[in-house]
């Protein structure tokens, strides 16, 4: 069964260096998302991207924040200068045009930031 | 005002037994999509079941089932026969509008521990 794969599982990183957090959606999906999750607290939702442009984003989604879809196949979440508060679990989704309901989350990506 | 409300952090329940998790929504929007993941403690989030606004009859997919109350503007989940494999947190989340761009909204969640 096809599944969005997120690379690296576990980052690391020091305040104030960039990340970028890797996604691989379902191939034949149009609809990306990154969503992120803190600690013991609810999911929630950063951005939404189609035909290589942001469809939405939320409050949380400033300019520190920014996805690109470099090759045919990649979907990446930059994040310029860390912040403590930036440690999260980050999960890729997409969705496939014209199903109404459902997106199919990847595994996450845990970001530590110290 | 939050657009999910999930009032119950945690819930027991014995296995093969029935269990309810509760989620109330808040929308003025006439389409929108309701949906229910879980997420086990390896932290993947795993989909569950949707119910469209406009869907008359409550959704089913094998042990799950979403009570719908449209008027309440509730959408329960319901795990029938409850296994130990269920202990895992449960999300309610919904989507306004029918455009799959849309941002989900999320609530904070349900964790369930199915005892033996």
């Amino acid at each position: 069964e096809p599944e969005v794969t997120q690379t690296p599982s576990h980052q690391v990183t020091q305040m104030g260096q960039e990340v970028i957090l890797r996604c691989v959606p379902i191939s034949n999906h149009l609809y990306f998302y990154w969503y992120r999750q803190i600690l013991g607290q609810k999911v929630e939702f950063l951005v939404s991207f189609y035909n290589n442009e942001i469809s939405e984003k939320s409050e949380i989604f400033d300019d520190q924040f920014s996805v690109e879809r470099p090759d045919g196949s990649n979907f990446t979440l930059k994040i310029r200068s860390t912040k403590l508060e930036d440690s999260a679990m980050y999960f890729c989704a997409s969705s496939e045009f014209g199903t109404l309901y459902e997106q199919y989350f990847g595994p996450g990506t845990r970001l530590t930031v110290t | 005002a939050q657009k999910i409300t999930q009032t119950q952090p945690g819930m027991f329940v014995q296995e093969k037994e029935a269990v309810t998790l509760d989620c109330t929504y808040d929308t003025s929007d006439q389409s929108y999509g309701l949906f229910w993941y879980k997420q086990p403690s390896s932290g993947e989030m795993i989909f569950l079941i949707y119910q469209g606004s406009y869907d008359e009859q409550n959704a089913t997919e094998g042990r799950y089932s979403l009570n719908f109350q449209k008027a309440r503007k509730s959408a329960n989940l319901v795990i029938s026969a409850s296994q130990l494999g269920d202990s895992a947190m449960y999300f309610c989340a919904m989507r306004e509008g029918m455009n799959t761009g849309n941002q989900f909204y999320f609530g904070t969640g349900t964790s369930l521990t199915v005892i033996p």
